[in-house]
């Protein structure tokens, strides 16, 4: 079953505009990550925000987890064309099967130049 | 320079015969795992191993078959391909179970 659901699946903007994407999850979780994957390629690792911090930055990104709904959102400031690419959260359950970690379907970004 | 390596990236087989993907990774990583990416689903987790001789289910691992005989080698292996398993395949590996991972370039298999 997917944990995390990204939202929108599909986003489209202008060079310079900030980019959100939103994701929700079911169950109690250690952390949530966020990586990004190029067209094809594997996915890279972005930020990681555990299950007690609210909010973390990372450069142009900045990560907030709002634990009682649920659900996380990516932030990308000023975004470039070289932003261009699928955005996907990760989660890593809080127990048991904390090796299990879950990716969404993901929100395709493209930032018109 | 820290990887994952798959291999191989392209992979065109004939049902029922069998394959293995091959997968290294050089950080000395006691977590590995493989997925499968399809249209629509995102990453579906096949296997995970949480280090040496120790393998586990994920969400997909009917028609799959993983080995971790040594740390940095993590295979997977399809006895019988079936067209259904035509997908892209990533391979991943993290210092644990809960840090980030470090995924490997993928492998495309067609299945016909």
């Amino acid at each position: 079953s997917q944990q995390g659901e990204e939202d929108p699946q599909a986003l489209s903007i202008q060079e310079g505009e900030n980019a959100t994407m939103n994701c929700s999850y079911k169950t109690s979780i250690n952390n949530l990550q966020w990586y990004r994957q190029n067209s094809g390629r594997g996915l890279v690792h972005l930020i990681l925000i555990r299950s007690n911090e609210r909010e973390k930055h990372s450069g142009r990104l900045r990560v907030t987890l709002d634990t009682s709904k649920k659900s996380s959102s990516l932030l990308i400031t000023a975004s470039r064309a070289a932003d261009t690419a699928s955005y996907f959260c990760a989660t890593v359950p809080n127990s048991g099967g904390y090796q299990k970690v879950t990716f969404g379907i993901g929100t395709k970004l493209q930032v018109i130049p | 320079e820290a990887q994952v390596t798959q291999n191989p990236r392209y992979l065109i087989t004939v049902t029922g015969k069998k394959l293995t993907v091959t997968c290294s990774q050089n950080m000395n990583h006691e977590y590995m795992s493989w997925y499968r990416q399809d249209p629509g689903l995102g990453l579906r987790q096949i296997y995970y191993s949480m280090n040496v001789e120790v393998t586990d289910k994920g969400d997909v691992p009917e028609g799959y078959k993983v080995s971790r005989k040594e740390k940095r080698n993590f295979p997977l292996i399809l006895e019988s391909p079936s067209p259904n398993q035509t997908s892209l395949y990533f391979c991943a590996s993290s210092l644990q179970g809960r840090t980030p991972l470090h995924f490997g370039n993928g492998t495309r298999l067609t299945v016909t």
